[in-house]
């Protein structure tokens, strides 16, 4: 079965530390890789996806497939990137996200 | 764009009553998630809908749980009773539908609480 693994739960840097939010997941195939971002008070929305191979807010995130990951980094981290950021995954025609727990970043001043 | 609309925001109710939730997605997206999150965790898929057609409803307890969407636009989400363990945040999302990596927009959810 297909799984995301987000494996803190709490990241908690200060203003313009580089920034690392892990992301590892299980699938056997080429699975299509997510970075879904939810601020205080907002609705869940995407930051980033791998296919795009883009830069959103300063972030970017490989996909790394010997080592089954897409960690997200930012190499010097604002206050306002303070969120819970979720990883998710789908895969060949199926259109079911498979969310990882969350991590919640804290930048402090 | 209002984007995806959910009411209500908030629901209180007792155990073994009925709810509803209902979702307006954005217009001219044909797919529609329902999504369920519990305090700590990612949301999970409840079910999809192209147009009015449930295509992937294998998540969705079926016991209690029920959903339409008459004319592939709004839908509506129903447990009836409602368990303790329903406890949870009710996502809704939509997309185009063109491609599986097409973005899914998310509406604000709707936190229901049992009692």
């Amino acid at each position: 079965a297909q799984r995301v693994t987000q494996p803190e739960k709490l990241l908690s840097v200060f203003k313009g530390a580089p920034v690392e939010l892990k992301c590892n997941y299980s699938y056997s195939g080429s699975p299509e890789l997510f970075w879904y971002v939810q601020y205080s008070r907002q609705r869940l929305q995407l930051l980033l996806r791998h296919i795009s191979r883009e830069s959103i807010k300063g972030f970017t995130a490989d996909l790394n497939k010997g080592e089954t990951s897409f960690h997200l980094k930012k190499p010097f981290a604002q206050e306002e990137d303070s969120a819970m950021y979720y990883c998710a995954l789908s895969w060949g025609s199926n259109y079911k996200l498979t969310f990882g727990k969350g991590t919640l970043l804290t930048v402090n001043p | 764009e209002a984007g995806v609309v959910q009411s209500p925001r908030y629901k209180i109710i007792e155990k073994k009553q009925p709810v509803a939730f209902w979702c307006n997605p954005i217009s001219g997206h044909n797919t529609l998630y329902w999504y369920l999150q519990n305090l700590g965790q990612g949301p999970e898929l409840l079910i999809r809908y192209e147009n009015e057609e449930a295509v992937d409803d294998s998540q969705l307890p079926k016991d209690r749980f029920s959903a339409e969407r008459l004319k592939g636009v709004d839908s509506t989400l129903k447990i009836q009773p409602a368990e303790l363990g329903d406890s949870a945040v009710y996502l809704c999302a939509s997309s185009s539908g063109l491609r599986n990596t097409d973005t899914q927009y998310f509406g604000p959810g709707t936190r229901l609480t049992v009692l």
